[in-house]
């Protein structure tokens, strides 16, 4: 079935440091991809999303891009600031067969000053 | 005002309660979601509607059952509850076709 996997946290980070977070999946036909981040006390917000191979998705300073080839979507950032703190959540959808999103397990990110 | 609004936001109860949890939108989307998420496990789907007639079952029904009443109301219950379904509950709305899924902020169920 459908899955996604990324890696585990915390992540732990001094700011203005760079960012990675990894992500594959394993899905039939053509999903699309998202990463959702989860702030304290809050619900999840897309962050950013691509829907078709070699698409990069990008939203407050934050990029992914869409690898067929390696089944990745790895998340980005060129400098992290402290307010970037939060779980993120790498997903995908299946959206020919189900529109359902299926999640990662979640990467807690800790940006220190 | 929140789009998506869930109620209760915490809420404690005894083993072998029925609780309900409650969601509402005003976003006007047709599909509407039930998530829980538990530490180490991310999010994991309970229970999904497509319009008010479409229920479907998600990965983790068994021990919940939920009621579309409109197509803007979505509740989850648990029948009798018990401890292992303490856990942070989403709801969640999309618009068919558009994949992306808009969340309320949570209910945090703890069953003792």
């Amino acid at each position: 079935g459908n899955s996604v996997t990324q890696m585990e946290g915390p992540v732990t980070l001094s700011e203005e440091a760079f960012l990675t977070i990894n992500c594959t999946y394993t899905a039939t036909g053509y999903p699309s991809l998202f990463w959702y981040v989860q702030y304290p006390g809050e619900g999840l917000q897309l962050l950013l999303k691509a829907t078709k191979a070699d698409d990069k998705g990008s939203n407050k300073g934050f990029e992914a891009t869409y690898r067929k080839e390696t089944t990745s979507f790895h998340l980005e950032k060129g400098s992290v600031q402290v307010s970037d703190s939060a779980v993120y959540f790498c997903a995908l959808s299946e959206w020919r067969l189900t529109d359902k999103l299926i999640f990662g397990t979640g990467t807690r990110l800790q940006v220190f000053p | 005002d929140a789009d998506v609004t869930q109620t209760p936001r915490n809420r404690i109860t005894k083993t072998g309660k029925r609780i309900m949890l409650e969601c509402s939108q005003t976003k006007g989307h047709d599909r509407m979601y039930w998530y829980r998420q538990d530490p180490g496990l991310g999010l994991r789907l309970i229970y999904y509607s497509f319009d008010v007639k479409d229920i479907n079952k998600g990965e983790i029904s068994d021990g919940y059952s939920v009621s579309r009443q409109a197509q803007a109301k979505f509740s989850l219950s648990l029948e009798s509850a018990i401890p292992n379904q303490t856990a942070l509950y989403f709801c969640a709305t999309s618009e068919s076709g558009t994949h992306e899924a808009f969340f309320g902020q949570g209910t945090r169920l703890t069953v003792v």
